[in-house]
């Protein structure tokens, strides 16, 4: 599986945008790049995800580079309920029954301060 | 609402036990799995289930054994040959390929 890299935390102010980046170097072309959040001890919930395009959302947008390396999530006004982990995960379309699994890392940690 | 239940939401039991995580959904979804976290880790796939009556092992499969004889409903049972039960288990749905999962409120199993 094509792996993901994120900063293990990062901080940000209450009602200020929040860009949570993701390198993605191995990414195939039939990778679609996902973002889920977890807040504590709960289930994922699911953000985002995108192919190519920047996609937008109620919840957030997602700006992916051009070469598809890299992507970055962006939260335009941080409120206290986003401190999560925040999960990037690649997924697979096309490699058989596989194409099914997520693989999650440590994510990264977002603090909103007050 | 449609939506995946977990159940319970807390569990205890002795060293030696088997015990059966529930885990039903009602998004007519057909792809189901298993996750395991444990503190300050990321989540790591236990066993997945991409139609009824057949399912795969994940990357920790050893001491868990699961079915799949309803579209609706994936139960994880932890045998006594897993060495570490204790952790929190996240059971999630999905459809299709490309579209997101749906997440359960996890179980968090503790094994005295």
């Amino acid at each position: 599986d094509a792996k993901t890299t994120q900063p293990n935390s990062m901080e940000s102010n209450e009602e200020e945008p929040v860009h949570l980046p993701c390198n993605h170097s191995t990414i195939s072309g039939t990778d679609y790049i996902h973002w889920y959040r977890q807040l504590p001890s709960q289930g994922p919930e699911y953000v985002i995800h995108g192919l190519t395009s920047n996609v937008n959302n109620r919840m957030a947008s997602l700006a992916i580079a051009e070469d598809r390396k890299s992507s970055t999530l962006i939260l335009h006004r941080a409120t206290l309920r986003d401190a999560a982990v925040y999960y990037c995960i690649l997924r697979d379309v096309e490699s058989g029954g596989s194409n099914y699994k997520l693989t999650f890392g440590k994510g990264t940690l977002l603090t909103v301060n007050p | 609402d449609g939506g995946i239940t977990q159940s319970p939401k807390y569990l205890f039991r002795k060293e030696g036990q088997n015990v059966t995580l529930s885990c039903e959904q009602n998004l007519n979804h057909d792809a189901m799995y298993w996750y395991r976290q444990d503190p300050g880790q990321g989540l790591r796939l236990i066993y997945y289930s991409q139609i009824v009556n057949d399912f795969q092992k994940g990357d920790i499969a050893e001491g868990y054994s699961v079915s799949r004889e309803k579209k609706e409903s994936f139960p994880l049972t932890v045998t006594s040959a897993q060495k570490n039960p204790t952790a929190f288990y996240l059971c999630a749905s999905s459809i299709g390929r490309i579209r997101g999962y749906t997440f359960g409120s996890g179980t968090r199993l503790t094994v005295v």
